[in-house]
């Protein structure tokens, strides 16, 4: 089973408007982490923002937060005002910490995201 | 302040050609790792490693060595390039290997085989 599920390959969203790109993750794990980077199409890779899997809010960082619902497994992850600027490739992320084993870090494959005029 | 510096950006290779791809960070990080990036699949972890001499295996590692000799540098090599090993390769580091500690990446390097 996939660790990371991005089903969106692809979203549209008008400048200036909030959008919403899922991720849910699958693991057995009580601690882990959940993370979001973005990918312009320079090619570099930048952290967003992160999420603990014992955080009781949800994670945010300037225009963008995480919507963590712990039960449905899911981590999406929500821009408000979206900008030109923001489109790029987005990937979920997940660390798991299981005791005895080193913290890898599994991506999604990730969605691509265009903002419009 | 580097962060994590991958050399070289471009590569052409032959197919059975060797070569190593370098990655060097200067925030003694603890974690070091080796992803590729192909369209569609996101990344896929090749090698990592938690220390200085400590390297395992991530899901991809067939046709690369890599080694840990120093906490700076964590090169990557290709034994015997083939086609299929035509991707972007991402070199990533993180301070710790707890849960809450973010990956560091570098530029990446575009490596064809021809």
């Amino acid at each position: 089973a996939q660790k990371i599920t991005q089903t969106q390959p692809g979203m549209f969203v008008q400048e200036k408007e909030a959008v919403t790109l899922d991720c849910t993750y699958d693991t057995s794990d009580q601690s882990y982490g959940l993370f979001w980077y973005k990918q312009p199409s320079s090619g570099e890779m930048i952290f967003l923002i992160y999420q603990g899997s014992y955080d009781e809010q949800n994670a945010t960082e300037g225009r963008y937060s995480l919507n963590f619902q712990k039960a449905r497994k899911s981590a999406n992850l929500v821009i408000s005002a979206s900008q030109l600027g923001d489109s790029a490739m987005y990937f979920c992320a997940m660390r798991e910490g299981r005791t005895g084993t080193a913290s890898k870090l599994t991506f999604g494959t990730g969605t691509r995201l265009q903002v419009t005029l | 302040n580097a962060g994590v510096t991958q050399t070289p950006k471009f590569q052409v290779l032959k197919t059975g050609q060797s070569m190593t791809l370098q990655c060097a960070q200067d925030m003694n990080h603890e974690y070091m790792s080796w992803y590729r990036q192909d369209p569609g699949m996101g990344l896929r972890l090749i090698h990592y490693s938690v220390g200085a001499g400590i390297t395992d295996q991530g899901e991809v590692p067939n046709g690369y060595n890599v080694s840990r000799s120093t906490t700076e540098d964590f090169p990557l090599r290709l034994l015997s390039a083939a086609p299929s090993q035509t991707s972007v390769y991402f070199c990533a580091s993180s301070y710790t290997t707890r849960t809450d500690s973010p990956l560091h990446f570098g530029n990446g390097t575009r490596l064809t085989v021809t």
